[in-house]
């Protein structure tokens, strides 16, 4: 089992462009969840979802949008990138019986 | 609201030392209590759990104690180790609550 992917692992963007980050997991788990981690910040939570065809709003969606279409892939889009978009993103999932995180490896994106 | 407090900064610390990294909560309810460790480079794995007060988390020769009375999980290693070096995350969540919360990280660096 891989467990929690993510695709890619890093990507630059110039200002304004946009783009998608994929995460896929294959441990059949309801919640997912995007983070950003920044210097200082810990981690910040930008999106989550409670199953297929849900979402919800995190501690800063502003500039994010997020789908999940299907119950192992939840994607994470940048409709218009921002220097202050400039992170480290990891996704997550979770699940019964422990419920704990799993973490995928995460992805560097350098906005300039 | 629900969080978590780590101890401000970096701690440096020579192999075979002791190692304590202070984590405190603020719950309402009864939380499960986590700690998670980021080696350079990569996700966040979970290192040990507690889910009940009095409970013992251990793992890699880690431990912390869920003290409900003190509402602390302090992070303990008896002699550490330079493989040890990475960040550490104090977490809790609630039943119920689809979401962790996360303090801000524990940079440990080990010297041989």
């Amino acid at each position: 089992n891989a467990g929690v992917t993510q695709t890619p692992k890093f990507r630059v963007l110039k200002t304004g462009q946009s783009m998608t980050l994929l995460c896929a997991q294959d441990m059949n788990h309801e919640y997912m969840y995007w983070y950003r981690q920044d210097p200082g910040m810990g981690l910040r939570l930008i999106h989550y979802s409670v199953g297929e065809g849900t979402t919800a709003k995190g501690e800063v969606p502003d500039g994010y949008n997020v789908s999940r279409l299907k119950k192992q892939n939840f994607l994470l889009g940048l409709e218009s990138a921002a220097p202050s978009q400039t992170s480290v993103y990891f996704c997550a999932c979770r699940g019964p019986p422990a419920y704990e995180q799993y973490f995928g490896p995460g992805t560097r994106l350098t906005v300039t | 609201g629900n969080s978590v407090t780590q101890m401000e900064g970096p701690v440096t610390l020579s192999e075979e030392a002791f190692l304590t990294i202070n984590c405190t909560y603020t719950a309402t309810g009864y939380p499960s209590l986590f700690w998670y460790v980021q080696y350079p480079g990569e996700g966040l794995q979970l290192l040990l759990k507690a889910t009940k007060a009095d409970d013992k988390g251990s793992n890699k020769g880690f431990e912390a104690t869920y003290r409900k009375e003190t509402t602390s999980f302090h992070l303990e290693k008896g002699s550490v180790q330079v493989s040890d070096s990475a960040v550490y995350f104090c977490a809790l969540s609630l039943p119920g609550n689809n979401r962790l919360a996360f303090g801000k990280g524990n940079q440990v660096v080990v010297i041989p």
